[in-house]
């Protein structure tokens, strides 16, 4: 079993709706979370941190469930610019360091 | 935006060749990193540094080497390069005690024929 696995999608958004994915990790005593965003051919950028208590930035929505280890990312009001691959970041162990990547959740939004 | 440099972009080159893979930081990040990735597929941690003269191997066996004589460069060596070197290289780095949000540079797509 991956340490962090993702549905690799795609999935397919039309412009406006909500789209929502999991993030499932199986190490229980990772301690920072985040989802990256990676264009085609492109390095991969942060896109948010998720916290215990779940987090906003903007249309973006993360949030952590420890007791099913698992991470979401819901995106409200999809544009077409937010087609891209999420990849979910887990830290590896409780030392905090060394992160490992999801195979990404690629997501194309449609008009 | 991150300031952290790669070059070169793109490095189409024979089997057998020496090549460097070029990584430059100007944030002061102490800990940087090395990542391989094929298309569609997820990266795989191929060295870091926690600071001036610490490498270590990452996840994924390669045949490259890197130093880290200066805080802010972090090369990347292929003695030989083979076919199967052929893959995205890409450098990040993060603070140390951070949150381990990672920075990343624009990556070199090596293609080795």
């Amino acid at each position: 079993r991956k340490e962090v696995e993702q549905d690799p999608g795609p999935f397919n958004v039309p412009e406006g709706a909500t789209v929502a994915f999991n993030c499932t990790y199986s190490n229980s005593a990772s301690q920072s979370f985040f989802w990256y965003r990676q264009d085609c051919r492109k390095e991969p950028k942060l896109l948010m941190s998720v916290y215990s208590s779940g987090n906003e930035d903007g249309r973006f929505t993360a949030q952590l469930n420890r007791a099913s280890q698992y991470i979401s990312l819901l995106i409200r009001d999809s544009k077409l610019s937010d087609s891209a691959t999420y990849l979910c970041v887990v830290t590896r162990g409780a030392a905090g360091n060394k992160l490992t990547f999801g195979g990404g959740t690629r997501v194309l939004v449609k008009p | 935006e991150a300031d952290i440099y790669q070059t070169p972009r793109y490095l189409v080159i024979g089997t057998g060749k020496k090549i460097t893979l070029e990584c430059s930081q100007t944030m002061g990040h102490d800990k940087m990193y090395w990542y391989q990735q094929d298309p569609g597929m997820e990266l795989h941690l191929i060295h870091y540094s926690y600071g001036v003269n610490s490498t270590e191997k990452g996840d994924l066996s390669s045949e490259s080497t890197v130093s880290r004589i200066r805080t802010e460069h972090f090369p990347l060596t292929l003695e030989s390069a083979r076919p199967s070197h052929t893959s995205q290289y890409l450098c990040a780095s993060s603070e140390r005690g951070g949150d381990e949000k990672l920075f990343f540079g624009s990556g070199t797509q090596l293609s080795v024929l």
